[in-house]
């Protein structure tokens, strides 16, 4: 089954308590994504991927690292996580980056962080 | 830059009535795609439909349809003979640079 995985899916953290949340596909998509979700502000994107080692800032990186070291996965990296960070996570893929043309993004099911 | 502005923060509507979800939007790009994801209370996001800028006709899919007014800048949902599985949050998203920008989302509450 196509699908993106992220793990893990709820995680209540500390301050300062370095943690990360996997993210895989096997759908062989070049381009992957992470959201965040708050309350009234929908979801942001914080990094991109468009293939293997190739990363970017999206509208709110800080705080936050990212790595694609293969192509199916796409790790979010929280050094020191701090009580603004807590929301929920998505990771997404897709063939190619968007752009003017149909390209449907799969989105995993989310990550519950909550940040103490 | 690309900006989605969803002005119904909830709505609410029978069961097997219809409703209409508003969405509005605003780029320069004169090739854009429109999607509306559904995330009910479990929080995974679901894809309902899509809509491209040079689509003639309006995206269907079951009961789900969209009403692309281009000049207007809108592209509302229509969901038809609503059903008590359809209470979730509900997304209006375009296409931007590398990304999908997202409205902040309306919810909808579905009565017996």
């Amino acid at each position: 089954e196509a699908q993106v995985t992220q793990n893990p899916r709820y995680l209540i953290t500390v301050t300062g308590k370095k943690l990360t949340v996997t993210c895989s596909q096997n759908m062989n998509h070049e381009y992957m994504s992470w959201y965040r979700q708050d309350p009234g502000l929908g979801l942001r994107q914080i990094y991109y991927s468009m293939n293997v080692e190739v990363t970017d800032k999206g509208d709110v990186p800080e705080g936050y690292k990212v790595s694609r070291k293969e192509k199916r996965n796409f790790p979010l990296i929280l050094e020191s996580p701090s009580p603004n960070q807590t929301s929920l996570y998505f990771c997404a893929s897709s063939l190619w980056a968007t752009g003017g043309s149909y390209n449907e993004q799969f989105f995993g099911p989310g990550t519950r962080l909550t940040v103490l | 830059a690309q900006k989605i502005t969803q002005t119904q923060p909830g709505m609410f509507v029978q069961e097997k009535e219809a409703v209409t979800l508003d969405c509005t939007y605003d780029t320069s790009d004169p090739s854009y795609g429109l999607f509306w994801y559904k995330q009910p209370s479990s929080g995974e996001m679901i894809f309902l439909i899509y809509q491209g800028s040079y689509d003639q006709q309006n995206a269907t899919e079951g009961r789900y349809s969209l009403n692309f007014q281009k000049a207007r800048k809108s592209a509302n949902l229509v969901i038809s003979a609503s059903q008590l599985g359809d209470s979730a949050m509900y997304f209006c998203a375009m296409e931007g640079f590398q990304k999908l920008v997202f409205g902040t989302g309306t919810r909808l509450l579905v009565s017996p």
